[in-house]
């Protein structure tokens, strides 16, 4: 069974730009949860979808946006980059029954 | 918010020796969950804990959640190389976790 998929695996943007990061859950898992980590951190909570609805926000300015399709697998948003938007973005997926949560590999965004 | 913080923020040991970091939470939790993150790689899943004063083992690994379900705490038994890594400790609510600062633990063989 495949585990939590996330493309691309890096990437490098200029400020002022725009990036869409990917992610399939594990199959039967109806949650995906996008965090982003900064080296020496632990993961941030970004948003978290369940049933293709957003069930959570965490603090994150307006530029950053998600959303769940039908089968399940979600796309994170950023618009207009900052420098400080480099980081490796997370995608976990669960069953969204409180139980553990499984990571992808992570996109590494550098932005320039 | 909700803040979690985790004690030490690095520990070097060497195989054979015990290690413990411990975890705090600003609020009292639902659940408490802890990751091991390998360098290079991303967060995975050890246990989760749920009930007031759970102790729940994984071969070499200790897990302990608080009376108070405030605080937690990870102890590996003679450790080994293969240990290395930095481990997390998160609060978990209804539809996210709130993930502590990580103990990296380095094993000198």
């Amino acid at each position: 069974d495949a585990g939590v998929t996330q493309s691309p695996t890096h990437l490098i943007k200029t400020r002022g730009q725009h990036v869409t990061l990917r992610c399939s859950p594990i199959s039967g898992h109806k949650s995906v949860s996008w965090y982003q980590q900064v080296l020496g951190q632990g993961p941030q909570f970004i948003f978290q979808y369940y049933e293709k609805e957003e069930r959570g926000r965490g603090n994150f300015p307006d530029r950053f946006s998600a959303r769940q399709f039908p089968n399940y697998s979600s796309e994170l948003n950023v618009n207009a980059l900052l420098l400080g938007d480099s980081a490796l973005y997370l995608c976990a997926s669960s069953t969204g029954q409180g139980d553990g949560y499984t990571f992808g590999s992570g996109t590494r965004l550098t932005v320039v | 918010g909700q803040q979690v913080m985790q004690i030490p923020q690095y520990q070097h040991v060497q195989e054979g020796e015990d290690f413990t970091t411990y975890c705090n939470s600003s609020t009292t939790l639902s659940n408490i969950q802890w990751y091991k993150q390998r360098p290079g790689g991303h967060p995975v899943f050890l246990i989760q804990l749920v009930k007031s004063g759970e102790v729940k083992k994984q071969k070499r690994l200790t897990f302990q959640f608080g009376e108070a379900k405030k605080n937690s705490s990870l102890h590996i038994t003679a450790t080994q190389t293969t240990d290395v890594g930095t481990y997390f400790c998160a609060g978990g609510s209804n539809y996210k976790l709130t993930f502590g600062k990580g103990t990296l633990l380095t094993v000198n063989p």
